[in-house]
Order: C-alpha cells, then sequence, then structure tokens
C-alpha cells in the first residue's frame, strides 16, 4: 500500500523568506505527483503536476523536483508572502493501470507566513 | 465556470439518519470521487466511479453508498448515520487517469452527534 509523508507537519516564517516542503512516497511506480493547496475551510487547488518522466515543474514563484528512484518530491517557494499561507498536500496516484486517477495523499504541511 | 460544486455545504445528522450529499461537475469529466478528511488520517478515499453508471469501493466505504446515474452527477449516501462519519467530505473530479484537471469541490462539513 502506497504511504506518503510530508515534513515539516507545520512550519511559520517572516515574509520574504525561501522555503522548501517535503514529500516521501514508498512505491516509486508513480506515474505523476500532484501538489495542491488548501485554505481554511475550502477545497484542494492543483498547484503543480510532475510526470514521472519530468524532473521538475514550475509555476511562478513555485517549483516542484521529483525523484522517483528514491520516492521523493519537494516544493520550493520563493520569497514568500502572507497570501502563501495553507496546507501544501502532496499526492501520488495509486500503481498500476488500473489506479483510475485515485490518489493517496500526504497529511499535508500547514505553513503561516507573517509579515 | 462552476467547475465542482458539493451541497450540502453544512449538516447536523443525529445517529441513524439517513442523508445524501450531491456533487455535480460541469467539465465533462469522466471519473468522479468521494473522499473524507478528518484530523491526523488526512483525505481518504470512500468511492469513486470511472464513468456513468459506473462505481467502486476506495480505502474507506464501509456505511457509504454511491450512485452515478448521470455523467455529471456523482452523489453519496449514508443510510444509517453513526458518529464516526463526522468529517468533511471532498467531492472531486479528472478528466482522465492522468490526473491533469484534477478538481475539487468546497467540501460538506457533516456532525453527526
Amino acid at each position: 500500500k502506497q504511504e506518503v509523508t510530508q515534513i515539516p507537519a507545520a512550519l511559520s516564517v517572516p515574509e520574504g523568506e525561501n522555503l522548501v516542503l517535503n514529500c516521501s512516497f514508498t512505491d516509486s511506480a508513480i506515474y505523476n505527483l500532484q501538489w495542491f493547496r488548501q485554505d481554511p475551510g475550502k477545497g484542494l487547488t492543483s498547484l503543480l503536476l510532475i510526470q514521472s518522466s519530468q524532473r521538475e515543474q514550475t509555476s511562478g514563484r513555485l517549483n516542484a523536483s521529483l525523484d522517483k528512484s528514491s520516492g521523493r518530491s519537494t516544493l520550493y517557494i520563493a520569497a514568500s508572502q502572507p497570501g502563501d499561507s495553507a496546507t501544501y498536500l502532496c499526492a501520488v496516484p495509486d500503481a498500476g493501470g488500473t489506479s483510475y486517477g485515485k490518489l493517496t495523499f500526504g497529511q499535508g504541511t500547514i505553513l503561516t507566513v507573517h509579515p | 465556470n462552476a467547475g465542482v460544486t458539493q451541497t450540502p455545504k453544512f449538516r447536523v445528522l443525529k445517529t441513524g439518519q439517513s442523508m445524501t450529499l450531491l456533487c455535480a461537475q460541469d467539465m465533462n469529466h469522466e471519473y468522479m470521487y468521494w473522499y473524507r478528511q478528518d484530523p491526523g488520517m488526512g483525505l481518504r478515499l470512500i468511492h469513486y466511479s470511472v464513468g456513468e453508471g459506473t462505481t467502486a469501493k476506495g480505502e474507506v466505504p464501509d456505511g457509504y453508498n454511491v450512485s452515478r446515474l448521470k455523467k455529471q452527477n456523482f452523489l453519496l449516501g449514508l443510510e444509517s448515520a453513526a458518529p464516526s462519519q463526522t468529517s468533511v467530505y471532498f467531492c472531486a473530479s479528472s478528466s482522465d487517469r492522468s490526473n491533469y484537471g484534477y478538481t475539487f469541490g468546497s467540501g460538506t462539513r457533516l456532525t453527526v452527534v
């Protein structure tokens, strides 16, 4: 069974800092990995999706990397802002051809960026 | 563009009562999912559907039933609610197994007393 772990569980930083969120998974036979953002009381919003053939994916100040062989992904946030405060979750699909897009999620990193 | 819409947003049930949560998507997605989110447990898949008329069990299906009579709608039913089913329920949809366009609804907060 796939297990996804995110470290740290919570992170508090001053505005302007660059930061790294970590995600590890136990079964490396994945075909992609996705990072989501969740604001309090809201649903999840997809931030970045990295295919297994890619090493990294970038969107604005966000950069996600994937190392399948070691079972790790990192989400790098540059020049953090108070508006980045949210819970960040990584998710991987079940391995195999019949995954049907079912995702296994980590428990998330709660990020607080203070002015 | 509405995306994925869940109703209701909040509900309080008494133990033993039944209810249906409705999920509607307007993106013509084939795949739809129901997850529950609990503190310390993360998001867990309850049931999913790979197309109109199909349903399948996820990780935590006990106590729930689902139906997908129309492509755009995915219903989650609780026949006899239990306090252990107190949770936040999220519906999601995806165009295919590639996970591109994975879209979540805003959630239903359910309390069973």
